[in-house]
């Protein structure tokens, strides 16, 4: 059973240009979490998705960021226009159910570099 | 709302000593859980140890076990005959009932085993 999978590892973007993420959760996981870590800092709550429906999006920035979880294929989450201050690494978790006593496994991150 | 602190920015301890790492949390909620991660230089985000709040007795993990003081809000690591491989970032996360698999992160700490 492969864990969390997410690509690409690394990616850099110009100032002004779209960044994609990509997360493939655990099979059997239909409980998705996105995490960014700024340098230096730990991680913070963006958003969590199920299949097609977004639960809980409080902590994603107004505008330029969002996320889907379609019924096939991976969760992405989609920054707009990126600028310097998004470049940090994002994680993502999945677990097969949403109860606080469930275990999120996590993903090794994408390292986004805004230049 | 949660919050979770850790007071110590890096620590560094000698091989085959023992280490201890501290975290303190708040939360509004009786039933929670708390958690330390490990996040070694490939990003990967591991799971250390856990706490369910409503058990008293601490959580051992072979050489890794937890101080929990309930009243205190305290939630330390101790890290015994530690090893080379030891040497990451540990994060304390929390997560409450009513926020399912949602974690809050702490800022994290620099734990480096010298030889």
């Amino acid at each position: 059973n492969a864990g969390v999978m997410q690509n690409p590892r690394h990616l850099v973007r110009r100032r002004g240009q779209e960044a994609r993420l990509r997360c493939s959760p655990m099979k059997g996981h239909s409980h998705v979490y996105w995490y960014r870590q700024l340098p230096e800092e730990g991680l913070k709550f963006m958003v969590y998705l199920q299949k097609e429906n977004i639960i809980d999006e409080s902590g994603m920035p107004k505008e330029r960021f969002s996320a889907e979880f379609p019924k096939e294929g991976p969760s992405i989450l989609r920054i707009q226009q990126v600028v310097r201050g998004d470049s940090a690494a994002y994680f993502c978790a999945s677990s097969p159910e949403w109860t606080a006593n469930t275990e999120a496994f996590f993903g090794q991150g994408t390292r986004l570099t805004v230049v | 709302a949660q919050t979770v602190t850790q007071s110590q920015p890096e620590m560094s301890v000698q091989e085959a000593e023992t280490v201890t790492l501290s975290c303190t949390y708040d939360t509004s909620e009786n039933n929670y859980y708390l958690f330390w991660y490990k996040q070694p230089p490939s990003r990967q985000m591991i799971l250390v140890i856990r706490q369910e709040a409503y058990k008293q007795q601490n959580a051992t993990e072979n050489r890794f076990s937890v101080n929990f003081q309930k009243a205190a809000k305290s939630f330390s690591l101790k890290i015994s005959d530690s090893q080379l491989g030891d040497t990451a970032m540990y994060f304390c996360a929390s997560r409450q009932e009513t926020s399912g698999s949602r974690l809050t992160f702490g800022e994290g700490t620099q734990l480096t085993v010298n030889p």
